[in-house]
């Protein structure tokens, strides 16, 4: 399976954007880049996902590489509530052409916001 | 409201004793997944179910059984057999669209002792 590299940690001001980084340099054409992110002592919460174009929703922006290598969350104006783990996956279609939830996580990016 | 239940939030046991942790959804999902979280750690997946009555294992299967008589649920069993059951326990679940989203539950947080 591909795997992602994620930063360990980041820091952050509230209402400042976030970039959020991830390298997945084994990537295949039929993965999927998936971010959840996970508040402590909760199951994670799912953010966005994309194949190749840019994505955005009333979360987050996801913007993948033209060459689909890495790509980056986008947290438009953090705020408190941000201050999460996050998770950038890669998810595999099966044969029939669908994906399930079946995510390999790995062990993310540790993001503090500050008031 | 739709969502998925795992009960209870805390469980302790002893040591050597089979415990069955619930995993209840009504979102009508037809793909049901259990996940081990251990300290500052990412999630590994113990079993994944895609429909009633089948079930694969994942990458930690070993110490664990499930079963999948209701699209609805998917309990999961820590058996003796698991060494080290301490950790917490996310169920989720996912439709079968292509590239749908997981639902988690809140998760449970077995301590054996």
């Amino acid at each position: 399976d591909a795997k992602t590299t994620q930063p360990n940690s980041m820091e952050s001001n509230e209402e400042e954007p976030v970039h959020l980084p991830c390298n997945h340099s084994t990537i295949s054409g039929t993965d999927y880049i998936h971010w959840y992110r996970q508040l402590p002592s909760q199951g994670p919460e799912y953010v966005i996902h994309g194949l190749t174009s840019n994505v955005n929703n009333r979360m987050a922006s996801l913007a993948i590489a033209e060459d689909r290598k890495s790509s980056t969350l986008i947290l438009h104006r953090a705020t408190l509530r941000d201050a999460a783990v996050y998770y950038c996956i890669l998810s595999l279609l099966n044969a029939g052409g669908t994906s399930y939830g079946k995510l390999t996580f790995g062990q993310g990016t540790i993001l503090t916001v500050h008031p | 409201d739709g969502g998925i239940t795992q009960s209870p939030k805390y469980l302790f046991r002893k040591e050597g004793q089979n415990v069955t942790l619930s995993c209840e959804q009504n979102l009508n999902h037809d793909a049901m997944y259990w996940y081990r979280q251990d300290p500052g750690q990412g999630l590994r997946l113990i079993y994944y179910s895609q429909i009633v009555n089948d079930f694969q294992k994942g990458d930690i299967a070993e110490g664990y059984s499930v079963s999948r008589e209701k699209k609805e649920s998917f309990p999961l069993t820590v058996t003796s057999a698991q060494k080290n059951p301490t950790a917490f326990y996310l169920c989720a679940s996912s439709t079968r669209g292509e590239n749908t989203e997981a639902f988690f539950g809140q998760g449970t947080r077995l301590t054996v002792v």
